[in-house]
This record gives structure tokens, sequence and C-alpha cells, in this order.
């Protein structure tokens, strides 16, 4: 089956750096997905990875080990407006089927 | 067009009436998706069409709901005789790829607030 975890919450400080980890379990594996949701708004793309490794897209950039079923999503010169809740979510199957993570929230308070 | 929209965005019913829920996707986007989201959680997957085909209804919680894309276009989620427990944000996505061999940027609408009292 499946089964993805991330921590509930997290707090850090504006200007710094912060790392939002998820360890999954899949049935096979299609890649790796991250999303921002703002609080009472829908959920938007940040990131998909399916190679081992590091994929930088501005101040946000998202890592993937597939042996060790681990990802992690890197939050560089945060900013207040980066407060939300982050999910991380992995195919089920083929690439249609999203399994998602309870979501990790995050406050970054001055 | 502009995004994914849904509507109502907030539905309150009583117990037991049936409610409908509309989804209208990304123009010439292939597939649509339908999850449920309680608060302080994932979106939960309920079911996806591409085109006018529902190809997987496996997170549909029981023969109560259903959901259909006639013209492969809107789509339109109905939970007949609604309980409590279906009080919930649902959310519609659409993406642009139909095959299921590729990667899919899912583009997620508004939400429907659905309360039962």
């Amino acid at each position: 089956g499946q089964n993805i975890d991330q921590p509930t919450e997290m707090t850090a400080t504006e200007g710094a750096i912060v790392q939002i980890n998820c360890t999954y379990q899949t049935s096979g594996f299609n890649g790796l997905f991250w999303y921002q949701q703002h609080a009472g708004e829908a959920p938007t793309f940040l990131s998909y990875n399916v190679l081992d490794g590091l994929e930088e897209k501005g101040r946000f950039s998202s890592f993937l080990s597939r042996s060790k079923g681990y990802s992690y999503l890197l939050l560089k010169e945060l900013q207040m407006k980066d407060s939300a809740s982050y999910l991380c979510a992995a195919p089920s199957g083929g690439y249609n089927k999203l399994i998602f993570g309870a979501g990790t929230r995050l406050a970054v308070h001055p | 067009g502009a995004g994914v929209s849904q509507s109502p965005r907030y539905k309150v019913t009583k117990r037991g009436q049936d409610v409908a829920l509309r989804c209208d996707p990304i123009s010439g986007h292939v597939s649509l998706y339908w999850y449920r989201q309680a608060l302080g959680q994932g979106p939960e997957f309920l079911t996806y069409f591409n085109y006018e085909a529902q190809q997987d209804k496996s997170g549909l919680p029981n023969d109560r709901f259903s959901a259909e894309r006639p013209e492969g276009s809107i789509s339109t989620l109905t939970i007949q005789r609604t309980e409590q427990r279906d009080s919930a944000m649902y959310r519609c996505a659409s993406s642009l790829a139909g095959g299921d061999e590729a990667y899919n940027e899912q583009f997620f609408g508004p939400g429907t607030r659905l309360t039962v009292l």
C-alpha cells in the first residue's frame, strides 16, 4: 500500500532556511510531488522529482532518494508569505492517482 | 480559460438530502480529478477521468458517491442521502495530459465546502 509521512508542524525565522522531510512507501515508483497550500486556498504545484538528487527552483529546492524512500523540500531566504502547509504526494500505480501526506504546517515568524 | 472553477463554493444541506457539486476544468485539460480534504489533512483521492471515461473510482467511500463527466469537460460529483460524516471540502483538479505514463501537474480548484447538518 501507500504511506506518506511528514512532520505536522514546523516553525522558522524570516530569512532562515528550513527543510521539510517526507518519507514514503509506494507500490512502484512514479515520482514524488510537493505542493504548497496557503490557509483557505487550493494546493499549488511546487516540484516533481523522479530521479535521485536535488532539483533547484529559485528559493525552493527538492531532493529525492529513491533507495531510502525519502524526500525533502528546502526553502531558503524564508519570507512571511511562505507560511503555509507543504504537502508531499506520490502517485499510486500510474501518474494520475495522487496520494497525499497530511501536510506540514510551516509558520514563519519575524 | 482561467483556472479550475467549482460551484457552489459553499453548500449547507440537511442529512438525507442529495447534493451535486460541479467542476469546470481548465479548457483543454484531458484529466479531471476529485478529492476530499478534511481540515488539517491532505487531499484524499476519490476518482478521476480521462476525457469522459472514469478511469479510477477506487477512492469513492461508498455507493452514495458517484461522478460523471459526460462530455469530457464539466464534471459533477453527486452525493446521495448525505450524512454528517460527508462534511468536508471537496476539491476538483485537472491536468493537461491524459496518459497514465507521464507526469501530470494537477491544477486544483477552490473547492466546495459541504456542511451536512
